[in-house]
């Protein structure tokens, strides 16, 4: 386990159609985050985990995101009727308390194209 | 909640020469600054971090400076390569990265050979 792994890479589907991604952190690693990236954009929050409780969640999260991670291990995003505007890289990070601070490690994204 | 902001957009740079990129931010209980690098296709990877109790830090041909006073820290890559062309993203996080990180948007930095 050398990483944060993201599945799908790529998904592309349509206006209204439900889309789940999938994240598995570094096993060791108690903390999960969704990100959300756009294009000439910086990652913006969307929602962490520690371990399997949902600590909080952006202004950004719609009432059509769900995220969770039952049992504290791999954490799946959903989307319900999604929208073009939904288009974008989901990136998925993992983090473990090293000392007094805390690590994070990302995984390479699934990109998300509505059409 | 913390802003970051984060200049210039672009950069270009010849290789060899050195490349500055700033970020200022706007909450002041945030203690702790990573920098990232992304390459096409790929997420997010560390670079180097600073925590707010140091002024700089530096790893190779990479620092990383940080002024608590101002609100402001900057990264510096001496010798560019360019292998180092790519984007690269400033955070900031309080609780020395115990909440999620507010990134600003990011440099494109290109090394021309």
């Amino acid at each position: 386990d050398t990483g944060v792994s993201q599945n799908p890479r790529h998904k592309i589907t349509k206006r209204g159609q439900n889309v789940t991604f999938r994240c598995d952190p570094i096993s060791e690693h108690n903390r999960l985050y969704w990100y959300r990236q756009t294009l000439g954009q910086g990652p913006e929050f969307l929602t962490y985990f520690q371990n399997e409780a949902q600590l909080e969640k952006s202004r950004l999260l719609s009432d059509r995101f769900s995220a969770e991670r039952p049992k504290g291990s791999f954490s799946t995003l959903e989307i319900q009727r999604t929208e073009q505007g939904d288009s974008a890289m989901y990136l998925c990070a993992s983090s473990t308390r090293q000392g007094k601070h805390y690590g994070y490690t990302f995984g390479s994204g699934t990109r998300l194209t509505v059409v | 909640g913390e802003n970051v902001e984060q200049h210039p957009s672009t950069l270009s740079v010849q290789e060899g020469d050195s490349a500055v990129i700033k970020c200022t931010y706007s909450d002041s209980a945030s203690n702790y600054f990573p920098w990232y690098k992304q390459e096409l296709g790929k997420g997010p990877q560390l670079i180097i971090d600073i925590r707010s109790n140091v002024g700089e830090k530096k790893d190779q041909r990479i620092a990383v400076t940080l002024n608590k006073t101002a609100k402001h820290f900057s990264l510096h890559i001496t010798e560019t390569q360019p292998e180092d062309s790519a984007v690269y993203f400033c955070a900031a996080s309080r609780m020395g990265g115990n909440t999620p990180l507010v990134f600003g948007k990011g440099t494109r930095l290109s090394v021309i050979a």
